[in-house]
Formats: structure tokens, sequence, C-alpha cells
């Protein structure tokens, strides 16, 4: 069974940075697909990028290109999202979920099947 | 990039009512679409993946049908717990969008 724990909740000024930490148990990391998604209040879901641990490779959503950066640590089995240049439309609860992907009898199943508690970040001055 | 496109937005229904939300993508994703439920303050929660398999542990008035651009979660019969957010997503390349969401509110 895996479990996500994500750090706690931030408050940040415009134009500075936040840092939310996604620690991995119950699994190996680098046997996960990892998925970063936000949630700004009282609206959907967004997706904002994906990070494979087996190659340290990461994907963006195209919005968040050039303030998003997904990285790892694997001696702690725990994936980051880093978030600059925040404005206050960033104000979100930011989730991280893993993928699982797997085929029987011709059905591909591709899903987000763990998902972190959240961790909201405010943006305010 | 693939758009998704749910409707309606949202909608009023009572206990029992059969309650059918569509989902439209911007190109063909095959089956590769996932639906989730979700309830304030928490995660989504997996019900139908690859258009129409239910997810294990979800309740059998759950199903889905599609393929290629058009897509349908139907609830037979709407319950109590079943009031919350569904959202649809494609599964068939990156990035994972979702759809905007349907909110599911009493009558």
């Amino acid at each position: 069974q895996v479990q996500l724990v994500q750090s706690g909740a931030e408050v940040k000024k415009p134009g500075a940075s936040v840092k939310v930490s996604c620690k991995v148990s119950g699994y190996t990391l680098t046997e996960l697909s990892m998925h970063w998604v936000r949630q700004a209040p009282g609206k959907g879901l967004e997706w904002m990028g994906h990070f494979d641990p087996e190659d340290a490779k990461a994907v963006y959503a195209q919005k968040f290109q050039g303030r998003v950066t997904l990285t790892d640590d694997t001696s702690t089995d725990t994936v980051n999202m880093e978030l600059t240049s925040l404005r206050s439309e960033d104000t979100a609860i930011y989730y991280c979920a893993t993928e699982k992907r797997d085929c029987s009898h011709g059905v591909c199943r591709i899903i987000f099947d763990y998902w972190g508690q959240g961790t909201l970040v405010t943006v305010s001055s | 990039d693939i758009q998704m496109t749910q409707s309606p937005s949202s909608l009023s229904a009572s206990v029992g009512d059969r309650v059918t939300i569509t989902c439209r993508a911007s190109q063909s994703i095959s089956t590769y679409l996932n639906w989730y439920q979700q309830k304030p303050g928490k995660a989504p929660n997996l019900l139908i993946y690859a258009a129409s398999s239910l997810q294990s542990g979800v309740p059998s008035r759950f199903s889905g049908s599609g393929s290629g651009t058009d897509f349908t979660l139907t609830i037979s019969s709407l319950q109590p717990e079943d009031f919350a957010t569904y959202y649809c997503q494609q599964s068939y390349n990156i990035p994972r969008a979702f759809g905007q969401g349907t909110k599911v509110e009493i009558k």
C-alpha cells in the first residue's frame, strides 16, 4: 500500500517561491510515476507536471513552463515541486499523485491511484 | 494538447434520479478516459477507468461508456453519498488533462 504524505501549508508573498514535498512510503520511489495536480479555491483540477523517478525526467504543463520544477530525493523517497514567481492566482491546494499503468485482456488502465493529502499554498501580500 | 470539456458544469437532482454527465475530448483518445469523484476537502477518488471499467469497490450504479471523443458517466439511481463533483481525465497522453468538473447538487 502506497502512502503519500505532503508537507504542510505555506503562506507566501507575491514574487516568492514555494517548495512542496511529497514523501512516499510503502513503495520504492523509483518504481512510481508521480504527477502534480492543483486546485484553486472553488475551481477544478489542473494538471501541472509529471516526474519519472526512474530516469529523473520531468514534463511540465505549458502553462507552468519556466516556473515549476519537479525533483526527487531518493535517499528520503521524496518528490518535490517548486513553483517560483508566485502570484495570487497560484493560491491553491497542491496534490501529488502516483500513476498506475497496467493492461489486462486488452484493457489498459492508466490511473492516478494514490494521492497525497494536499498542501494549501496561499499567496498574499 | 488535448482539451477535455464536460457538461453540464452543475446539475440538481433528487435521490433515486438517473444522472448523466458527458465529456468530450478535442481529439480521439480511444478509451483512455477516467472518471473521478471528489468530495469537499478530499482528494479525487477513481470511479471508472478505460472509459467503461468499474474500479474495484465502486458501486455498480456507476457506469461509463464511449470511445474516441465522446464519453458518458451515468449514475443509475443517485444516492445521498453521490452528491459531489465529478471529473473526467484523459490518459491518452501527457498532459493528463481534466475536464472542468460537474457538480451534482441536491434538488
